[in-house]
């Protein structure tokens, strides 16, 4: 299978716990997303790389949430000190980048990491 | 503010019923739009995406979906629904590589 992977895909942790996951991309892909979805509502963007860099992050993305991609392959998001409303699931996903001139790329999901902070 | 909007929380057919689940969308300027489909246990899918050209968009499934930029609309379709189009639906628009997605529209197709 040569789609996108995510590991765990359920993590159970206490509250207060750091917790890390990751994603592996479709290796051609240089573009990578991470997503928050809770129940009833559809994915909210958090943050995403270009390679190893990381363009933009969005405002939910608290201090302490950390995503890294250090040579531009795989990536981690890291949830520090973890709390009840980190609960949900993240959601990985990778695309070509996109062209001058604004051709934006499908993104591919990952089946996601599912979090539940007790 | 910048949001997308699916009218239709859930919706419950028969077989061979026609399909049409709203989609709409806040954003001015140029956009790309999307149709993603979460089937039961499954990662999201992608069913069809809207660049430019041709407004009406054919994806996979026997799904098709109509962009009317005056209306800031992406409707999905489909001429006859099956059991198996049993899932989640999301609405998806990309405004400089922020992918905005609607709350979602779950399906049920009765057998």
């Amino acid at each position: 299978d040569t789609g996108v992977s995510q590991n765990p895909r359920h993590k159970i942790t206490k509250r207060g716990q750091n917790v890390t996951f990751r994603c592996d991309p479709i290796s051609e892909h240089n573009r990578l997303y991470w997503y928050r979805q809770t129940l009833g509502q559809g994915p909210e963007f958090l943050t995403y790389f270009q390679n190893e860099a990381q363009l933009e992050k969005s405002r939910l993305l608290s201090d302490r949430f950390s995503a890294e991609r250090p040579k531009g392959s795989f990536s981690t998001l890291e949830i520090q000190r973890t709390e009840q409303g980190d609960s949900a699931m993240y959601l990985c996903a990778s695309s070509l980048a996109g062209v001058a001139g604004g051709l934006f790329y499908e993104q591919y999901f990952g089946p996601g990491t599912r979090l539940t902070v007790t | 503010a910048q949001s997308v909007s699916q009218h239709n929380h859930h919706v419950i057919l028969s077989e061979a019923a026609s399909l049409e689940l709203g989609c709409n969308y806040s954003y001015g300027g140029t956009v790309n739009l999307f149709w993603y489909v979460q089937y039961p246990g499954q990662h999201l899918q992608l069913l069809l995406k809207y660049f430019s050209g041709d407004p009406l968009v054919k994806g996979i499934k026997g799904f098709e979906a109509e962009f009317i930029k005056s209306k800031f609309s992406f409707n999905l379709r489909k001429p006859s629904v099956q059991w198996s189009d049993t899932a989640e639906y999301f609405c998806a628009v990309n405004l400089n590589n922020d992918m905005r997605f609607g709350a979602g529209t779950r399906l049920t197709v009765k057998p």
